[in-house]
């Protein structure tokens, strides 16, 4: 199975600042099925990403993927305060399908 | 628009089961794989298995095989996920997600397993 570690665990900013988040695999992820969500307490997950680094429908600019191989990153360029939350990535190319275990970001 | 909408929350004593349904709408039912995912309190996401509506077949995570059976119906856009033999680590929010990666989820359900 494909692990999936996140780092750093809480990042801690302030509204405006820019996001990097981390998502490291244990083997090389097929055709970069590579996809990020954003989960908010009572809410389901809103999936943001897929294949590393498109967006999905409906969201903003100011989220972007990069990546590819055993490395990939979710920037969030100016963080709005709908923004707080933790972000999952997910790798969805091979079974069984894997979470990261989360990156909070949270207000500083 | 799609929508996945599941049933209500459920508490169950160890050692029972619990049937979770999703009824989809807004697509053709048969045409997307339905997963499911849960989240325990305080925990990350975790990947359960999935059913491929048109004929049924399923694939399970190897941490629920033998334990979790999932099922659809066709004639009612719904699918079915059946854990057996709970213990509390099983106390979580269970979603369906459509498809890969999952653009639509349902709203949660609530199993909390407690004597």
């Amino acid at each position: 199975e494909i692990v999936l570690t996140q780092s750093p665990g809480t990042l801690s900013l302030s509204p405006g600042e820019r996001a990097t988040l981390s998502c490291r695999a244990s083997q090389s992820v097929s055709s970069s099925y590579l996809a990020w969500y954003q989960k908010k307490p009572g809410q389901a997950p809103r999936l943001l990403i897929y294949g590393a680094s498109s967006r999905a429908t409906g969201i903003p600019d100011r989220f972007s993927g990069s990546g590819s191989g055993t490395d990939f990153t979710l920037t969030i360029s100016r963080l709005e305060p709908e923004d707080f939350a933790v972000y999952y990535c997910q790798q969805y190319g091979a079974s069984p399908l894997t979470f990261g275990g989360g990156t909070k970001v949270e207000i500083k | 628009q799609v929508q996945l909408v599941q049933s209500g929350a459920e508490v169950k004593k160890p050692g029972a089961s619990v049937k979770v349904s999703c009824r989809a709408s807004g697509y053709t039912f048969i045409s997307y794989y339905m997963h499911w995912v849960r989240q325990a309190p305080g925990q990350g996401l975790e990947w359960m298995g999935l059913i491929i509506p048109n004929g049924g077949d399923t694939s399970y995570a190897q941490k629920f095989q033998g334990r979790v059976t999932m099922t659809r119906d066709t004639s009612t856009s719904t699918v079915y996920m059946e854990l057996n033999s709970l213990r509390s680590e099983d106390t979580a929010v269970y979603y369906c997600a459509r498809a890969r990666p999952f653009p639509a989820w349902g709203q949660g359900t609530l199993v909390t397993v407690s004597s």
